[in-house]
């Protein structure tokens, strides 16, 4: 059984950082694509960032690109979301998701989620 | 603002047929497959269908999906009240604008 546990929410003051990790069971992690997607307290869900089964290859949403990286350590089975500069619009549930395939066709094929991790922007 | 819509909100009776419109353009669903992700209050998101019109394994045959150039669409038949979820259309979308995927949600209502 998959199992995606996101960890290292809380609360961080405008202009901060935090790191979100996320570590992985149950499937060969370094064969698969990873993403981050976030929801904002009664909003829709918002992709930012995924990363290829290597890790080398990066996509970031506008709304985070130079402030966010992605990276992973396969041999720990673990994701991470860097984030800096935070501000208050980046306070949101953060899912980890694990992408399907290995192609570009799949890269908004998500198919299985952690239960996220809250992060709170706020002074 | 998405460059998926969808509209707002649904609604349907027990029983009943309802479909979810996701219109897009050439950068997404015209050149990339479509899924649909279904999230109950509370809860994580869940895939409901993935290229076009597939269902991963456990997912009722309730719920179906199409495509048309660049608008798709989710039916889901024989409403019941579990069915009352947020639904998400999503596409990679890789325009000059930067990527994006998803649609903005739309919540049905089973009245």
């Amino acid at each position: 059984e998959v199992q995606l546990l996101e960890s290292g929410g809380g609360l961080v003051q405008p202009g901060g950082s935090l790191r979100l990790s996320c570590a992985a069971s149950g499937f060969i992690f370094r064969k698969y694509a990873m993403s981050w997607v976030r929801q904002a307290p009664g909003r829709g869900l918002e992709w930012v960032s995924t990363i290829g089964d290597s890790g080398g290859t990066t996509y970031f949403a506008d709304s985070v690109k130079g402030r966010f990286s992605i990276s992973r350590d396969n041999s720990k089975n673990t994701l991470y979301l860097q984030m800096d500069s935070l501000r208050a619009d980046d306070t949101a549930i953060y899912y980890c998701a694990k992408i399907w395939g290995v192609t570009k066709q799949w890269l908004a094929t998500f198919d299985d989620w952690g239960q996220g991790a809250l992060v709170t922007v706020s002074s | 603002q998405s460059v998926l819509i969808q509209p707002p909100s649904a609604s349907g009776t027990p029983g009943q047929r309802v479909t979810i419109s996701c219109s897009g353009s050439s950068s997404n669903i015209g050149s990339y497959p479509v899924n649909w992700y279904q999230q109950l209050p509370g809860t994580a998101p869940k895939l409901l269908i993935y290229t076009d019109n597939q269902r991963p394994s456990g997912v009722p045959d309730r719920f179906s999906g199409s495509k048309s150039g660049t608008s798709a669409s989710l039916a889901i038949s024989g409403l019941q009240s579990e069915d009352e979820a947020d639904y998400y259309c999503a596409v990679w979308d890789d325009s000059l604008s930067g990527p994006k995927v998803f649609g903005g949600g739309t919540k049905l209502t089973v009245l």
